[in-house]
């Protein structure tokens, strides 16, 4: 069974400053990874998704993540931080062929000026 | 470039009572979900469908029920609102479910339901 844990709920960053929001996975074969983020009162935006093509996935707004098989792991970062990026950021993993996805618990991203 | 709509987009229920949360999409995708949003959590399943005519259980199914009549159209029916149920719903439709990267999910701006 696939499952996903974002290790940290909550992270606090200054503008300007690198981004690193951190995800595990579990899955008993080659998974498909997706960052979603979701800004107060909106709903989801993919960011990026990974699918077994190259292990470093770039998405938007300078957003990237490298599937990591080794450490079962695929976190997010960006080199420097705006203040639009605060938001709600969630590490989803798709179960098979039905595209279920499965959403870890959230990590709240907060940007300080 | 509607994508996927949801009404109403707010709704306050009182325990018993029934209502059908609307979802339709405009891309012609065959997979449509609903999902809830509990306070701090992710999001759950509640039901899928991988076409018209077709849907199946997701993680969290009892209190709710659904039907796809047409390929664009996947409404979210409550029976008798309970306060568990209150929560954020939100629909999301895919072209596919397979690894070829087709299956990204859209989702809708959701609705914000409130059972007292």
């Amino acid at each position: 069974a696939q499952s996903v844990t974002q290790l940290d709920s909550h992270v606090s960053v200054s503008e300007g400053t690198p981004v690193l929001l951190r995800c595990n996975y579990s899955s008993s074969y080659s998974p498909s990874l997706f960052w979603y983020v979701q800004h107060p009162n909106k709903g989801l935006q993919l960011l990026l998704k990974y699918t077994s093509a190259a292990t470093l996935v770039k998405g938007i707004n300078g957003f990237e993540a490298e599937f990591k098989k080794s450490e079962t792991s695929f976190h997010l970062t960006k080199p420097s931080a705006h203040m639009s990026d605060a938001a709600e950021y969630f590490c989803v993993v798709s179960s098979g062929n039905t595209g279920k996805l499965i959403f870890g618990q959230g990590t709240t991203l907060q940007v300080k000026p | 470039n509607a994508g996927v709509t949801q009404t109403p987009k707010f709704r306050i229920l009182k325990i018993g009572q029934s209502m059908t949360l609307q979802c339709a999409q405009d891309m012609n995708h065959n997979y449509m979900y609903w999902y809830r949003q509990d306070p701090g959590m992710g999001l759950k399943l509640i039901y899928y469908s991988v076409g018209a005519g077709i849907t199946d259980k997701g993680e969290v199914p009892n209190g709710y029920n659904v039907s796809r009549s047409t390929t664009e159209d996947f409404p979210l029916r409550l029976e008798l609102a309970a306060p568990s149920q209150t929560s954020v719903y939100f629909c999301a439709s895919s072209y596919s479910a397979s690894g070829s990267g087709e299956n990204i999910q859209y989702f809708g701006a959701g609705t914000r339901l409130s059972v007292l």
